[in-house]
């Protein structure tokens, strides 16, 4: 029972160009989203969160976009670097867990940045 | 100055064998988590603890048992290994609330191989 799903387990962009990484939700309790960022042999890093009464976020080159009627949202990366080559967890959680809930993980996308 | 340690980084054992591994974070926060990546790339959460105190026991055997002698730290003790125990284990540390508001910290995981 998958409640965070990323249908794509990898994705090619050219550096420079933009890179959309794509996340579904199932459970509507979700009120919280983050994206991590793994290298391999690392632990995910925290890139860039959004809550549920905002519809964007952006940090730098990253942008959170969340669309909850759809239950779907996305990070965009622009600029592309060669650095952004890595795998991209969707993550979710629920406040009403009461904050030790920690959180779902999606299964990872591998972006892939070409030169 | 790692946020959040994990020993030893790579663990091979043989099965029936008791094993554990261990956690520190020194970033003063008051919840910490394992996390199991298995085989198939899932990235679940196993326990929290706030406090010393456990909050979140997720399915998962009994032979796993979590020990935390203080807030920064919390450790991993496996007792019997079998082999569906080989996997990727992820501690991390948040403040209360995390996943609601307080990015969670994640360590460089601990690769456990049981042959």
């Amino acid at each position: 029972d998958q409640q965070v799903k990323q249908n794509s387990p990898s994705l090619s962009v050219q550096e420079g160009r933009i890179s959309i990484l794509n996340c579904d939700y199932t459970n509507s309790m979700f009120d919280y989203f983050l994206w991590y960022k793994k290298y391999p042999a690392e632990g995910p890093t925290f890139l860039i969160s959004i809550s549920s009464i905002k519809d964007k976020n952006e940090d730098g080159r990253f942008t959170v976009f969340l669309n909850k009627s759809a239950k779907h949202l996305s990070l965009h990366i622009v600029p592309s670097q060669p650095g952004d080559s890595a795998v991209y967890f969707c993550a979710a959680s629920a406040r009403s867990g009461g904050g030790a809930d920690g959180l779902t993980f999606g299964k990872g996308t591998h972006l892939i940045i070409q030169p | 100055d790692t946020a959040v340690s994990q020993t030893p980084k790579y663990l091979v054992t043989q099965m029936g064998n008791d094993k554990s591994i261990k956690c520190e974070q020194n970033l003063g926060h008051d919840t910490m988590y394992w996390y199991k990546q298995d085989s198939k790339k899932f990235l679940k959460i196993m326990f929290s603890y706030n406090n010393k105190e456990l909050i979140i026991n997720e399915t998962v055997p009994n032979r796993f048992s979590p020990k935390s002698p203080d807030k920064a730290h919390l450790n991993l003790h496996i007792n019997s290994l079998e082999l569906g125990d080989s996997a990727v284990y992820f501690c991390a540390s948040s403040q209360w609330g995390g996943g609601s508001g307080n990015t969670i910290y994640f360590g460089e995981g601990s690769w456990l191989t049981v042959v």
